[in-house]
């Protein structure tokens, strides 16, 4: 079945470094999603990619989705206290979402 | 934006006996709805896809027996734990996909589940 990993399974930075989680996929996908889970929250929606090779900013935040539609990344530029959570990416395949294993970051202050 | 509500946000329970969570899309109509559980600091595992007006769709490993799934209209599934054993214990959460609007899923804010 479908398997959707990402890595680094944790992240350490010190506030103002550069943050990256990769998310690779075994199968080729329609779209990916990524979220945003804070300790003891739910998954929040950040973005849809849905084009092969496509780039979305939001503020801070890059996200990327590669050109086989297999593997995406979310850079984000001088980490803040306030991006601590866990990232997960979620890959569409035929007919459901299958979730990434998610990249814990903490970052300090 | 779109809300999924979820309840009980809690929830302690004996062994043996059953609890029902309720997912409701508050401003839009779901087709679709998708159930999870996420164990601590793990990812989130589908656990079935809830179609309404049919039968769920489960997951390899899944027990439809034990996992109740009803999505009796287009603002509501159900997921009812028969039988709660201390092992069911785990936080399950529930998400919409809005009619007509392409592949967003929006979550619910997440049920936690303690079996005693």
């Amino acid at each position: 079945g479908q398997q959707v990993m990402q890595i680094p399974q944790y992240q350490h930075v010190q506030e103002g470094e550069d943050f990256t989680t990769y998310c690779n996929s075994s199968t080729t996908l329609s779209n990916i999603q990524w979220y945003k889970q804070r300790p003891g929250g739910h998954p929040v929606f950040l973005i849809q990619l849905v084009k092969s090779g496509e780039v979305k900013k939001q503020k801070r935040l890059t996200f990327q989705f590669g050109e086989a539609k297999k593997n995406s990344s979310l850079h984000i530029t001088a980490t803040q206290t306030t991006d601590v959570g866990t990232y997960f990416c979620a890959g569409q395949g035929y007919q459901k979402v299958t979730f990434g294993t998610g990249t814990k970051l903490q970052v300090i202050p | 934006g779109a809300v999924v509500s979820q309840h009980p946000s809690w929830v302690i329970c004996k062994s043996g006996t059953s609890v029902k969570i309720e997912c409701r899309s508050l401003d839009f109509q779901a087709t679709t709805m998708f159930w999870y559980r996420q164990f601590p600091k793990q990812s989130l595992m589908l656990m079935a896809t809830s179609n309404e007006g049919s039968k769920a769709t489960y997951e390899q490993g899944v027990e439809k027996d034990k996992f109740l799934i009803n999505h009796a209209s287009l603002t509501l599934s159900t997921l009812t734990v028969t039988s709660a054993h201390p092992e069911d214990s785990s936080f399950y959460i529930c998400s919409a996909r809005p009619w007509r609007s392409g592949n967003t899923i929006y979550f619910g804010e997440g049920s936690w589940l303690t079996v005693v």
